[in-house]
């Protein structure tokens, strides 16, 4: 099984529709993030938590929600989708055991319509 | 502003050649850099972590060196083959951050 997984893997929604992304990691790793990627902009991070009380918005948080349920689950929510944020999304969790080397869930797929 | 900066964007070469791929960074205070495969439509794979105190990282062919002083690191391929095609990403974390900031990498392809 992957240590690192996202669902849904894609998803296709309308305009104004709230929507959820999940990550679920079986590393034990504390730290967990949240990045989307679209062509010629890279991948840009959205919000990251070190531990379950500590959330951090990242370059990109508006129109973006988070909740860490648990060490191992992150969710991010899209109150009020919309076009723009059609990309890719990872999900990534790191921890000290390798100097917080980060490792990347498969990725959500995301269009908006 | 931290920046990441990975040029060239693509790079074409034939099989069995060796190559080295850029990556340079503004302000030298990082914590860690990492070297990550993408391959089309799919997850990043880490290939290589360098920490602020190190030189250099070996895995297989591979091998990451990082200049801190100057701003630099460089992932160097060995003996290419056509399934190293694939986008190779820089990342780097500042200590005052706790964050990756990303290049925006180099589309590899090793031609037959």
């Amino acid at each position: 099984d992957a240590d690192v997984t996202q669902t849904p893997r894609n998803r296709i929604t309308k305009t104004g529709k709230r929507i959820m992304l999940e990550c679920s990691q079986t590393k034990g790793h504390d730290r967990m993030y949240w990045y989307r990627q679209d062509p010629g902009l890279g991948l840009q991070l959205i919000y990251y938590s070190f531990d379950v009380k500590d959330i951090n918005k990242g370059e990109i948080s508006d129109g973006y929600s988070v909740s860490r349920q648990a060490q191992a689950k992150f969710s991010l929510s899209l109150e009020s989708a919309i076009p723009n944020q059609t990309a890719l999304y990872f999900c990534a969790t790191s921890g000290s055991g390798r100097g917080y080397e980060q490792y990347f869930g498969p990725g959500t797929r995301l269009t908006v319509t | 502003k931290q920046e990441v900066t990975q040029i060239p964007a693509a790079l074409s070469v034939p099989e069995g050649e060796n190559l080295v791929l850029n990556c340079s960074f503004t302000d030298s205070a990082i914590y860690n850099l990492q070297w990550f495969r993408q391959d089309p439509g799919k997850g990043l794979t880490s290939l290589l972590l360098i920490q602020s105190s190190q030189r250099e990282q070996t895995s297989g062919r591979l091998n990451a060196s990082l200049d801190k002083s100057s701003g630099r690191s460089t992932l160097y391929i060995a003996a290419s083959q056509p399934g190293d095609s694939a986008t190779y990403l820089c990342a780097v974390e500042w200590r005052s951050q706790g964050n990756l900031i990303f290049g925006k990498g180099t589309k590899l392809s090793v031609k037959p």
